[in-house]
């Protein structure tokens, strides 16, 4: 038990569905993460969200919208994905203190995302 | 560009055995680097941190060298057991709130 907790666990939707992610940590932490991981490719960060300001997009598609209504809760809208799309997705919280790198990351069990 | 990859995509050790995990990183500016591991169906773990101030630091059965001159990272982990078989990441911070990972590298350890 990491304290992030991600749901659902598997989702399988068509490529006209909406669907979300959500993801909730329980350590008090002051920012979420989205990271998307492939098959053989590295953990790709999606969104950073600090005290539910987003702080981090990196080019992701607008397909892919985040949401972070309190410091506690992240969710990841879906809406007409591609197969491509078809990944592990990530969340993560930390603590970053001011004037410093963020602190170390604490992943949920991820949410495993088939489009087909 | 930001980049940070792994020698070895793969690394079978025989248990009892030390295994060595290699990783490069390209961004100079990166103060803090961090070692997770990711046993199958789970998200990534932390092992082992460290700032850029050390060269080497420990923990238990794990040791992380950083040799800044060469921006090179490795993992050591000693008498490797079969609950570490798993994947093995590397990561830079070279600014705040961004992770830069590696590929991983896969430990199987062979009883």
């Amino acid at each position: 038990e990491t304290g992030v907790t991600q749901t659902p666990r598997h989702l399988v939707m068509g490529m006209t569905n909406k669907k979300s992610l959500k993801c909730e940590q329980h350590l008090g932490h002051n920012a979420m993460y989205w990271y998307k991981q492939s098959a053989k490719k590295p953990l790709e960060l999606m969104f950073v969200y600090s005290l539910e300001e987003r702080v981090e997009n990196n080019s992701v598609p607008s397909r892919f919208s985040p949401e972070c209504p309190n410091s506690s809760h992240l969710f990841l809208h879906l809406h007409t994905l591609q197969p491509e799309d078809s990944a592990l997705y990530l969340c993560a919280s930390s603590q970053v203190r001011e004037s410093a790198n963020t602190g170390e990351l604490f992943f949920g069990e991820g949410s495993r995302l088939t489009v087909l | 560009g930001e980049s940070v990859g792994l020698h070895l995509p793969t690394l079978s050790v025989q248990e009892g055995d030390n295994s060595i995990i290699n990783c490069a990183y390209s961004n100079s500016a990166s103060d803090y680097f961090i070692w997770y591991k990711q046993e199958s169906g789970k998200g990534p773990q932390f092992i082992i941190d460290i700032r850029s101030n050390m060269d080497k630091r420990q923990g238990q059965r794990v040791t992380v060298l950083l040799n800044k001159t060469v921006k090179h990272l490795s993992l050591q982990i000693a008498a490797t057991q079969p609950g570490d078989s798993a994947v093995y990441f590397c990561a830079e911070i070279p600014s705040s709130y961004k992770l830069i990972f590696g590929s991983g590298t896969r430990l199987l350890v062979r009883p």
